[in-house]
């Protein structure tokens, strides 16, 4: 399987913990995006890389929120002294852009993170 | 700023109904692309089309077809003969430049046998 993957698919903590997730884009893919989706509601933007470099982040990462892509591979995203509305599905995508052509993102099964 | 409206929220039809489902967007820029994805019940965004601001010929995929229409900033898909697999939450989105997608609320789709 040469998609994007994540890991884990669920994770459980209580509030207060720090948790990471992990996510491996396709192979040859140049950028990588984090993405979180509520229940009920289209995934809404968080942070984006193009290689190791993090180009843009929405408003919605507070400091609490940091990722990274050190070798712009694969790439992590943590969240520390997790809130309840914290809780919601991290989608992961990569995309192939190059030269001004910009592909399509294909995502990852995504992690669910229920903060109790 | 980009917003992208899926005013239906949920659709529910029988087997071999044809459906389609609306998306309208708003951006100022005159380069954009559209995007729809599936979400089917295990989660994962399905890739199902890209369209580029410049090119407002329909598509027509097996089953599946869209509609992009600038002058109503409209761009929607249209199921027909569907079929239980079609069931799934479909996502319009917009993507100006080279970065983040802007996704509507979504459409639940239930197909019936």
């Amino acid at each position: 399987d040469t998609g994007v993957s994540q890991d884990p698919r669920h994770k459980i903590t209580k509030r207060g913990q720090n948790v990471t997730f992990r996510c491996d884009p396709i192979s040859e893919h140049n950028r990588l995006y984090w993405y979180r989706q509520t229940l009920g509601q289209g995934p809404e933007f968080l942070t984006y890389f193009q290689n190791e470099a993090q180009l843009e982040k929405s408003r919605l990462l507070s400091d609490r929120f940091s990722a990274e892509r050190p070798k712009g591979s694969f790439s992590t995203l943590e969240i520390q002294r997790t809130e309840q509305g914290d809780s919601a599905m991290y989608l992961c995508a990569s995309s192939l852009d190059l030269a001004g052509i910009n592909n399509e993102q294909f995502f990852g099964p995504g992690t669910r993170l229920t903060v109790l | 700023a980009q917003k992208v409206t899926q005013a239906q929220t949920e659709i529910s039809v029988v087997e071999k109904e044809d459906v389609t489902l609306d998306c309208v967007y708003e951006t100022r820029d005159t380069t954009y692309y559209l995007f729809w994805y599936k979400q089917p019940p295990s989660g994962e965004l399905v890739f199902l089309i890209r369209r580029n601001s410049f090119d407002e010929q329909n598509e027509i995929s097996g089953r599946y077809s869209w509609n992009f229409q600038k002058s109503t900033s409209s761009f929607n898909f249209t199921i027909t003969a569907s079929q239980v697999v079609d069931s799934a939450v479909y996502f319009c989105a917009l993507r100006q430049g080279a970065q983040k997608l802007v996704f509507g609320q979504g459409t639940r789709l239930t197909i019936n046998p």
